[in-house]
């Protein structure tokens, strides 16, 4: 089992729609969490930490399920400028490492 | 802040050749990372430094490569002898802490073996 494991999609969603992505990780001593963002032929870029008590920044939505060992990422009112592979990470320091996860594709159609 | 900086963007090579790229993380940072990046196998972590040290190489797929961090503001990624199977994007990231902190990226070098 990998570490840390996304649905590689790809999802193919019409502008404005909304959509959410599940992540799992297995190191139940993890205690950071993020986003990034990667664009075709591009470096990943972060686009949101995730914290414990959920965060939300513009139509994104990040939550963290400890319990369930899961992290999510929710998009509303998709643009257009949203395709992009997202890409989930978990860190933790216990065992000196950060883990990126595959990946999800986005695609947003007209 | 000028960021990670990678060199070469781009390389060609034939197989055989030895191929150097190097990394200059963002000042002040002291985690370094080096991943590679295929259609196939999505993106790999291939070593870290923590502190200039290596702290885990589990990921380099054999004695061909090896990696360098000499100082706090440079790192190299060596392939020696490179093969086509190695034709990837590899990429520098650097943070300011090993497993907490976000990671930034350099563009990436992509690398051709014929």
């Amino acid at each position: 089992r990998k570490e840390v494991e996304q649905d590689p999609g790809p999802f193919n969603v019409p502008e404005g729609a909304t959509v959410a992505f599940n992540c799992t990780y297995s190191n139940s001593a993890s205690q950071s969490f993020f986003w990034y963002r990667q664009d075709c032929r591009k470096e990943p870029k972060l686009l949101m930490s995730v914290y414990s008590s959920g965060n939300e920044d513009g139509r994104f939505t990040a939550q963290l399920n400890r319990a369930s060992q899961y992290i999510s990422l929710l998009i509303r009112d998709s643009k257009l400028s949203d395709s992009a592979t997202y890409l989930c990470v978990v860190g933790s320091s216990s065992a000196s490492k950060i883990i990126f996860g595959s990946g999800t594709r986005l695609s947003i159609r007209p | 802040d000028a960021g990670v900086i990678q060199s070469p963007r781009h390389e060609v090579t034939e197989m055989g050749q030895e191929v150097t790229l190097r990394c200059k993380p963002i000042s002040g940072h002291n985690s370094l990372f080096w991943y590679r990046q295929t259609m196939m196998r999505g993106l790999e972590l291939l070593i870290y430094f923590n502190n200039n040290v290596p702290i885990d190489d589990s990921g380099m797929p054999e004695d061909r490569f090896s990696a360098k961090m000499p100082n706090a503001s440079f790192s190299t990624l060596k392939i020696q002898p490179s093969e086509p199977r190695d034709s990837a994007v590899y990429f520098c990231a650097s943070s300011s802490d090993l497993a907490t902190d976000t990671q930034y990226f350099g563009p990436g070098t992509r690398l051709t073996v014929l």
